[in-house]
């Protein structure tokens, strides 16, 4: 069965500090890996996606994710946060098709402070 | 880029009554869109997968009955919460699959239930 894991349910940061979210998948097929983030109210903005190539992708916002098949993880990371940086991140798992749903993690509430 | 918007971003009803939740792809056909489930401060729920022409798909423990999915066009799924309770409150989304197979999710609508 897909699943995704986030074990972190809030993490606490001053600003300026790095920032690493940490994400594990189980997926029976190549998965798709997305992050996104969600403030509070709002809708999704995708932060970044790994469809296949280099392990290492560069988002919006300064983040950035690597992928490591052998560990099945897709961790975010941010090497220096801003208080506006501070909602709720969701790490996704799905594959490339247009009858498949994404599963999300349980999501990692970052709060950031001075 | 693709975009999914949802109307209305927000509702408030008395119990009892019907709420209609429309999810449109703006720049490209959509032959399948995702509805999701959002609780406070939990992660994205899949409802079920609204097809179009054909029913859709429930995910289990969600009441057809009660969460009425139509896909009528290849850019509109409707979801229709039908005599809704205030347990019905949240978050909604709806998603969607792009032209190149990335998934689009909509602004969300949150319905609050007196």
């Amino acid at each position: 069965a897909q699943s995704v894991t986030q074990p972190d349910i809030h993490i606490t940061v001053s600003e300026g500090a790095s920032l690493e979210l940490r994400c594990n998948y189980s997926y029976g097929a190549t998965p798709y890996l997305f992050w996104y983030v969600q403030s509070p109210g709002q809708g999704l903005q995708l932060l970044l996606k790994y469809f296949s190539g280099d392990t290492l992708v560069q988002g919006i916002k300064g983040f950035e994710a690597e992928f490591k098949r052998s560990q099945s993880s897709f961790n975010l990371r941010k090497p220096s946060v801003h208080w506006s940086d501070a909602a709720e991140y969701f790490c996704a798992v799905g594959r490339f098709s247009g009858n498949t749903p994404l599963v999300f993690g349980k999501g990692t509430r970052l709060s950031v402070i001075a | 880029g693709a975009v999914v918007s949802q109307h209305p971003s927000w509702v408030i009803c008395k119990s009892g009554t019907s709420v209609k939740i429309e999810c449109r792809s703006l720049d490209f056909q959509a032959t399948t869109m995702f509805w999701y489930r959002q609780f406070p401060k939990q992660s994205l729920m899949l409802m079920a997968t609204s097809n179009e022409g054909s029913k859709a798909t429930y995910e289990q423990g969600v009441e057809k009955d009660k969460f009425l999915i139509n896909h009528a066009s290849l850019t509109l799924s409707t979801l229709t919460v039908t005599s809704a309770h205030p347990e019905d409150s949240s978050f909604y989304i709806c998603s969607a699959n792009g032209n190149d197979g990335e998934l689009f999710f909509g602004e969300g609508s949150r319905l609050t239930v007196l």
